[in-house]
Parts: structure tokens; C-alpha cells; sequence
């Protein structure tokens, strides 16, 4: 059972535009939601997280926005460009035990010059 | 941000022999780490949690005894895969948090190619 679910699955956008990928969650438990960066034949890099007690953070041109009413938390990037050009996954975990991460099945964003 | 290092980055061997893939964490003592596998184009699947001085914990699914982890010191992880198949060949990435419940930072990965 999948417990993070992504999308869209892949995102085209053009140079300058906003990127917006969603993750909704079930777990009520989770309490840590971070969005990873992942190019091609790399580890994922850690881009930005939230935790449940504010409704988003903003660093940069990258922005996470948290509903936890709907359990659901969206990344925005802003003034999208090429190089941001990559896999993007969100995660959840919960902060108690391993902190196991939970991943969303991943966008592949293509920002066109 | 801590740095998590793996070698090699990548390997080529034959059907039937074993690889030792290590994972270290640069800049801090982890207690935990974490191993994942990933396909093309798909996203990541954890392996097991490998605990210092301890067995690692299996997901569901995972050969423990094909998947041979050891965690020996706070910085050093090892993934062994033994008589590994065509089947194996995958992108293995370790990942480790500075403390429990923390953020889990990534290595480079491993890309394993079984001939």
C-alpha cells in the first residue's frame, strides 16, 4: 500500500514558469515531509523539508506548502529553470524510531529553455 | 550539510561472484544508516536499516542472506551482494541521518551491472 502519493508524474515546463508537484499522505503519524532532488545517475540531494506546525516554508525559489487538514503537502518552484531540471521526490517519516523514509513514486521535471 | 560518500560508484562482475559496496558518512557519527535500491525511473526501495554493532533490519521481501549488510563503526556501512544474478544489477544508495529522527542525507550511489 502505497502511503505517499505523487504527482504528476512527469512536469514540462518553460524557463521562467512555476513548478508545482503534489503529495498527499494517509499515515497520520508522519510529522516530517522533505523533498529530495535526484539527477540522473545521482544520490537524491536533500532540497528543502516542513514539519506539520507550520503551513510552508520558503527557501529561495523553492517553496513547500502544507495542508494538514487534507494531508497533503506541494512543492513550488519558482522562476523554474533548466538546471532544476531533474527527478523530484517527496518523503514522509515519522521523527520517533529509525526515521524510516516513506517515498513518493517521483516527477521528472523538464524545464524547456 | 553532511556528507555521505559510497565506492565504488560503480561495478561490473560477472554471475556468481559477490560485491562489497561501502557506504560512509564523511562528517558525523551515524548510528543508523539506510540502504535503498533503485530501478530506472522508478523510486527508491529500502533495503534494510543497518544499525552500529548491531544485525540490520530487513523490509519485507529482501534476502538477508543474499543482501549481507554489516555496520562495524559510526561511519561505515558495508552492502554485500552474494552470488549476485543479472537480476541484481541495479542503482544501490545508502543514506544516514546524524541523529534518530533527523533528516536522512543520500550518497552518490552504487551502479551495479551483474553480467
Amino acid at each position: 500500500q502505497q502511503q505517499v502519493k505523487q504527482s504528476p508524474q512527469s512536469l514540462i515546463v518553460q524557463k521562467g514558469g512555476i513548478s508545482i508537484i503534489n503529495c498527499a499522505y494517509e499515515n497520520t503519524a508522519f510529522d516530517y515531509f522533505p523533498w529530495y532532488q535526484q539527477f540522473p545517475g545521482k544520490g537524491p540531494a536533500l532540497l528543502i523539508a516542513i514539519r506539520p506546525d507550520v503551513s510552508e516554508k520558503k527557501e529561495g525559489r523553492f517553496t513547500i506548502s502544507f495542508n494538514k487538514s487534507a494531508k497533503q503537502f506541494s512543492l513550488h518552484i519558482m522562476d523554474s529553470q533548466p538546471g532544476d531540471s531533474a527527478t523530484y521526490f517527496c518523503a514522509a517519516s515519522m521523527r520517533t524510531g529509525y526515521s524510516t523514509l516513506t517515498f513518493g513514486k517521483g516527477t521528472m521535471l523538464l524545464v524547456s529553455p | 550539510g553532511a556528507v555521505v560518500s559510497q565506492h565504488p560508484s560503480r561495478v561490473i562482475c560477472k554471475s556468481g561472484t559477490s560485491v562489497k559496496i561501502e557506504c560512509r558518512s564523511l562528517d558525523f557519527q551515524a548510528t543508523t544508516m539506510f540502504w535503498y535500491r533503485q530501478f530506472p525511473k522508478q523510486s527508491l526501495m529500502l533495503m534494510a536499516t543497518s544499525n552500529e554493532g548491531s544485525k540490520a533490519t530487513y523490509e519485507q521481501g529482501v534476502e538477508k542472506d543474499k543482501f549481507l549488510i554489516n555496520h562495524a563503526s559510526l561511519t561505515l556501512s558495508t552492502l554485500t551482494v552474494t552470488s549476485a544474478h543479472p537480476e541484481d544489477s541495479s542503482f544501490y544508495i545508502c543514506s544516514a541521518s546524524p541523529r534518530l529522527g533527523e533528516t536522512q542525507y543520500f550518497g552518490p550511489g552504487t551502479r551495479l551491472l551483474v553480467l
